[in-house]
């Protein structure tokens, strides 16, 4: 069965460093999604994705952040100027034409 | 935005009983209700969704209902078994299916 994959599992940055998150949808989906889990808290979203163009974007995807699919399979997410505050699981998720998403395993961000 | 408040945050049952987890929504124009069980270390996976033209569904162990007047949905979990241990989250979209997640119930089942 497919799923959604993410690299890297893991990644440990200092703060105000660049980090690139990265996603590889479900081969037929057209809808991406990020969201971001704090530890302890409430998985949150962040962005939608459509037709190569941002959908939706909540409150936290400020000017830092940005996505991008660069090519047929990649979705990425990327943060600019890391903060101890963006320390947290991210997940990637894809829809095909019906409701569900699908969600990769997930990418635990530690900013230092 | 949207609102999705989930209770108990912890659940613990002997085998074999049932779990019930509620959830409520706060915008009454939410019409997918989606139900994700997340095992340590794993993806979310979703276990069951319901949309709001139907009052209840059911796949084997597993039921949802929905009270859109009440505007609060729950997940029905029969004879639990060990592997049902988890953390359970439910969630509510409308049609752009941007999903908002209550905070989570996490299921011990003691054997």
């Amino acid at each position: 069965e497919p799923e959604v994959t993410q690299t890297p599992s893991h990644q440990v940055t200092q703060m105000g460093q660049e980090v690139i998150l990265r996603c590889v949808p479900i081969s037929n989906h057209l809808y991406f999604y990020w969201y971001r889990q704090i530890l302890g808290q409430k998985v949150e979203f962040l962005v939608s994705f459509y037709n190569n163009e941002i959908s939706e974007k909540s409150e936290i995807f400020d000017d830092q952040f940005s996505v991008e699919r660069p090519d047929g399979s990649n979705f990425t997410l990327k943060i600019r100027s890391t903060k101890l505050e963006d320390s947290a699981m991210y997940f990637c998720a894809s829809r095909g034409v019906g409701e569900t998403q699908y969600f990769g395993p997930g990418t635990r961000l530690l900013v230092l | 935005g949207e609102n999705v408040e989930q209770h108990p945050s912890t659940l613990s049952v002997q085998e074999g009983d049932s779990a019930v987890i509620k959830c409520t929504y706060s915008d009454s124009a939410s019409n997918y209700f989606p139900w994700y069980k997340q095992e340590l270390g794993k993806r979310p996976q979703l276990i069951i969704d319901i949309r709001s033209n139907v009052g209840e569904k059911k796949d084997q162990r597993i039921a949802v209902t929905l009270n859109k007047t009440a505007k609060h949905f729950s997940l029905h979990i029969t004879e639990t078994q060990p592997e049902d241990s988890a953390v359970y989250f439910c969630a509510a979209s409308k049609n752009d299916y941007k999903l908002s997640f209550g905070a989570g119930t996490t299921v011990t089942v003691r054997a």
